[in-house]
């Protein structure tokens, strides 16, 4: 169902650098902004990057994104314990007309 | 500060229907600046959009293809609530379900991210 790809998994160890995919098509991040959220087990998604590159009030300045053409990236610099979760990305398709996600990426702190 | 409170029954029977409310504070239903999505994730299907409901001097749906005929949004200003309706459900429809906002108008532009979520309401399609 998902239409954005990403990794199933992502790993580092306290203070590394974690980079996660997220590819699409023409129709949706080759046309249109990229969002991230990120999902702790058993609760709601929480805004994590907005229009590509953008963080939120409050999010650490550890999280950035980018945008390439129909692929997206979310990197995480100076891992921490508390990053330990799922992230996903989203984005507006145009032939859709409706938003699509990503499969989803498992971040563990080994 | 926005919060959405959804609530809503967890199981439901096959081909009933599923209905869910989400109650809105710190923001209006009828906000013309806003829409109300609908999205629902589950191990199977990921995360899935459902639709979106908003006023612009009138009410307004658009619903996903994959849902269009089983599903209704509706809104109630009075108690400043959404709702959302999922006809002949079967087990393909057990997920989570979670209202969220989307601010369409933002300082600089557009908006299209959602924020907040709502807390999510599992729903189980069983007999």
């Amino acid at each position: 169902q998902s239409v954005l790809t990403q990794p199933p998994s992502a790993s580092g160890t306290p203070g590394q650098r974690v980079t996660i995919s997220c590819s699409g098509s023409n129709s949706n991040i080759g046309s249109n902004k990229v969002n991230w959220y990120q999902q702790f087990p058993g609760t709601a998604p929480k805004l994590l990057i907005y229009r590509n590159n953008q963080r939120p009030s409050g999010v650490p300045d550890r999280f950035s994104g980018s945008k390439y053409d129909t692929s997206a990236s979310l990197a995480i610099s100076g891992l921490q314990s508390e990053d330990e979760a799922n992230y996903f990305c989203a984005a507006w398709d145009d032939s859709l007309n409706g938003y699509v996600f990503g499969t989803g990426t498992k971040v563990t702190v080994l | 500060q926005v919060q959405l409170q959804q609530s809503g029954p967890g199981l439901v029977k096959p081909s009933q229907t599923l209905s869910l409310t989400c109650a809105i504070s710190g923001d209006s239903v009828s906000s013309t600046r806003t829409a109300w999505h609908w999205i629902r994730q589950s191990p199977s299907r990921g995360l899935e959009w459902l639709g979106k409901t908003y006023y612009r001097s009138k009410w307004y749906n658009d619903y996903a293809v994959s849902v269009k005929s089983r599903i209704t949004f509706n809104s109630d200003t009075s108690k400043n609530q959404l709702s959302l309706q999922l006809n002949s459900v079967t087990p393909e429809d057990t997920a989570v379900y979670y209202c969220a906002r989307v601010q369409v108008i933002v300082a600089g532009g557009t908006g299209d991210w959602f924020d907040p979520w709502g807390q999510g309401t599992l729903v189980t399609v069983s007999s």
